[in-house]
């Protein structure tokens, strides 16, 4: 696609359930960057996936987020035992590479209702 | 931590007025980037921003880095109506934390016709 793509859209959960958010990044792109964003407010850092080198997950709130990437292609947000607080937009973004003059280009996010 | 003050949180003004957000830091950035989000829609990047002092002007905007690379500032002239939505901006350590952007909490502007 032309852009990067988010699934699912939106989604509702129970306190307590697991849920697996999917972003497909623009083709060709080796960066690729996951955020959180709680209504109204700037965005948080949560992970960061570039080409075959360590992510840099330093971002990641608690144990019970995860995240995968295979390859330079699709990534997969995973949180475990959902709670409330986790209720926000997750964000995905992408970059053709970590240079300076890259653009990075978001998603339109997928977002998390936790009842 | 890196962390970037934005102010205001809100702001409503008229159409034609002019209004500046602004974006403040004790940490140094290597660029600055300044997006608007719109509801419903990730953030798009309007400018980003590298050298300290460089101004850049994109229409009725105009977006100032600061000499010291720690602030910036986003000046709109006129506004209309379609400039509503959210603008944040964001700042690069640069470095081994490359991507890892520190976002500030977001101006709301309303602009009334």
């Amino acid at each position: 696609g032309a852009g990067v793509s988010q699934s699912p859209s939106n989604k509702v959960t129970e306190k307590g359930k697991d849920v697996e958010l999917r972003c497909d990044p623009i083709s060709g792109h080796t960066a690729l960057y996951w955020y959180r964003q709680r209504l109204g407010q700037g965005l948080e850092f949560l992970i960061y996936f570039q080409g075959n080198s360590a992510p840099d997950k330093s971002g990641l709130p608690s144990d019970r987020f995860s995240a995968e990437r295979t390859g330079e292609s699709v990534s997969t947000l995973t949180i475990q035992r959902t709670q409330q607080e986790d209720s926000a937009v997750y964000l995905c973004a992408s970059s053709f590479s970590r240079s300076s003059g890259n653009t990075i280009y978001f998603g339109e996010g997928s977002w998390l209702t936790v009842v | 931590t890196q962390l970037l003050e934005q102010s205001p949180q809100f702001l409503s003004i008229q159409e034609g007025e002019n209004l500046t957000v602004y974006c403040n830091s004790s940490s140094v950035f290597s660029s600055l980037q300044w997006y608007r989000q719109e509801p419903g829609e990730g953030p798009v990047l309007l400018v980003t921003v590298v050298t300290g002092g460089e101004v850049k002007k994109l229409k009725r905007l105009t977006f100032q880095f600061g000499d010291a690379r720690k602030d910036s500032s986003l000046h709109i002239t006129a506004a209309q109506p379609g400039d509503t939505g959210l603008y944040l901006c964001a700042g690069q350590a640069g470095g081994t934390s490359y991507g890892k952007l520190t976002f500030g909490q977001g101006t709301i502007l309303t602009v009334h016709p």
